[in-house]
């Protein structure tokens, strides 16, 4: 069965920082990837996706992810982190089956200081 | 906006009790999933509907059964409502059948709270 970590439960970063948080995943074969973002008592909006072709996917709000086989591994990234990005983010995996039935990390919640 | 609609936004309940969530998923959109979100187990998984039929079951317990209806909108029915139940319940949706390059779409969840 397939499994996503999020080794980071809280990551606090200055406003204009740059930001990367960790995921992991274990799934039998090239998986679908996804960030979604939980802004408090909002639901998850999706962020960026991985399906195939370029490993550097662009998603919205300035955010990027790589998708790295050999560690498997799916990182957000952001340059620079304004303080509205305070939410929790949260990595999932799709079966290639059905890439919406999605196993999800525990999320990682971001704190942004000014 | 992402088109899903969930009602009620909020329920308060009582242990024992029995209470149905509802989804209109997109508009074109045929599957329609169910995720429960609590603190114990983070965001999970339940069930699946595809143009009406169960389509896959994840962690979704004997107490709770789903259904989608001709329309295409789903309830999650809840019944002998545990304490531990209390949760916030998603609604996603999905063109087709969800398989291959398809991403699903969130409602903004139903907070349940059971007392």
């Amino acid at each position: 069965a397939q499994s996503v970590t999020q080794p980071d439960i809280h990551i606090t970063v200055s406003e204009g920082a740059s930001l990367e948080l960790r995921c992991n995943y274990s799934y039998g074969a090239t998986p679908y990837l996804f960030w979604y973002v939980q802004s408090p008592g909002q639901g998850l909006q999706l962020l960026l996706k991985y399906f195939s072709g370029d490993t550097l996917v662009q998603g919205i709000k300035g955010f990027e992810a790589e998708f790295k086989r050999s560690q498997s591994s799916f990182n957000l990234r952001k340059p620079s982190v304004h303080w509205s990005d305070a939410a929790e983010y949260f990595c999932a995996v799709g079966e290639i089956s059905a890439a919406s039935k999605l196993t999800f990390g525990t999320g990682t919640r971001l704190q942004v200081t000014l | 906006d992402s088109g899903v609609t969930q009602t009620p936004k909020h329920l308060i309940t009582a242990t024992g009790q029995r209470v149905t969530l509802r989804c209109s998923p997109r508009s074109g959109d045929l599957s329609v999933y169910w995720y429960q979100q609590s603190l114990d187990q983070g965001l999970q998984f339940l069930i699946q509907y595809y143009n009406g039929e169960e389509r896959a079951k994840g962690n979704i317990l004997e107490r709770f059964s789903a259904q989608q209806f001709p329309d295409l909108h789903s309830e999650l029915n809840l019944s002998s409502l545990e304490l531990g139940d209390s949760a916030l319940y998603f609604c996603a949706s999905s063109y087709g059948t969800g398989g291959g390059n398809t991403e699903a779409f969130f409602g903004q969840g139903t907070r349940l709270t059971v007392v």
